[in-house]
C-alpha cells in the first residue's frame, strides 16, 4: 500500500535552515506530481510547494517562495524541502502528499491529495 | 489566490442526523473542488473530488455537490467515526487553497 514517511522535523532557531524529507513506497513514485502541506497549531491547512514527476515544474505559495526549495530524487523514491529564513510563523506540522491527477474535459488538474505522510513537526523559536 | 468560505465553522450533530456543509469560492471555479476529512492528530483522508465524485475507500454516505462558486459535503447519515474537521479546498489554479474548516462535533 502506499506509504509516505515524513523526517527531519525540529527544532530550529529564527533565521535557520532545516531540510525535510519524505521518502514513498507503494507505487511508481516518478509518475507523481507530490506536494507539501503545512499546518500550523490549531489551524488550517495550507499547501506551500508542488513539484512534478520529473522535477521539471515546481510551484510555491507566496508565503514562503524565495526561501524555500522542493526537490526530489526519483532514485530514492524522496522528496526534500529545505527551508531557509525560517521564521516563528513556519512554525507548523508539515505533511508531504501524493497528487492524484484528475481529468476534466480531457484537461489534466493536479492539487488533488490523495495520500498524506503522518506530517513532521517543525518549530522555530529562539 | 481564490479565497475560500466555510459555513458554518463548526457544528453539534447527533449520530444518524443529515449534516451538510458549505464552501463558497471567490470566483467561479468550475467543478474543481475537493473536500477533505481530518481527525485530530491525524493527516487528512480525501474524501471527495472534483466536487462529486467519490474517492476509493470513502463510505457513500459521503457526498459532494455543486459547482462554480458554491459547493456542498452531506454526510447523509452521520456516523460516530465521521467526528471531524472537515476542509474544502479549490485546484482551479495553483496555489491550491483549503476553506477555514468545519469543525463538527457530538450533540
Amino acid at each position: 500500500q502506499v506509504q509516505l514517511v515524513e523526517s527531519g522535523g525540529g527544532l530550529v532557531r529564527p533565521g535557520g535552515s532545516l531540510r525535510l524529507s519524505c521518502v514513498a513506497s507503494g507505487f511508481t513514485f516518478g509518475d507523481y506530481y507530490m506536494s507539501w502541506v503545512r499546518q500550523a497549531p490549531g489551524k488550517g491547512l495550507e499547501w506551500i510547494s508542488s513539484i512534478s514527476g520529473s522535477a521539471t515544474h515546481t510551484n510555491y505559495a507566496d508565503s514562503v517562495k524565495g526561501r524555500f526549495t522542493v526537490s526530489r530524487d526519483n532514485a530514492e523514491n524522496s522528496l526534500f524541502l529545505q527551508m531557509n529564513s525560517l521564521t516563528a510563523e513556519d512554525t507548523a506540522v508539515y505533511y508531504c502528499a501524493r497528487d492524484k491527477e484528475v481529468y476534466y474535459d480531457a484537461v489534466a488538474y493536479n492539487g488533488n491529495f490523495d495520500n498524506w505522510g503522518q506530517g513532521t513537526l517543525v518549530t522555530v523559536s529562539s | 489566490d481564490i479565497q475560500m468560505t466555510q459555513s458554518p465553522a463548526s457544528l453539534s450533530a447527533s449520530v444518524g442526523d443529515r449534516v451538510m456543509i458549505t464552501c463558497g469560492t471567490s470566483e467561479a471555479i468550475g467543478r474543481h473542488l475537493n473536500w477533505y476529512q481530518q481527525k485530530p492528530g491525524k493527516a487528512p483522508k480525501l474524501l471527495i473530488y472534483g466536487s462529486s465524485s467519490l474517492q476509493r475507500g470513502v463510505p457513500r454516505r459521503f457526498s459532494g455537490s455543486g459547482s462554480e462558486s458554491v459547493f456542498t459535503l452531506t454526510i447523509s447519515s452521520l456516523q460516530p467515526e465521521d467526528f471531524a474537521t472537515y476542509y474544502c479546498q479549490q485546484v482551479h489554479t495553483p496555489s491550491w487553497t483549503f476553506g477555514q474548516g468545519t469543525k463538527v462535533e457530538l450533540k
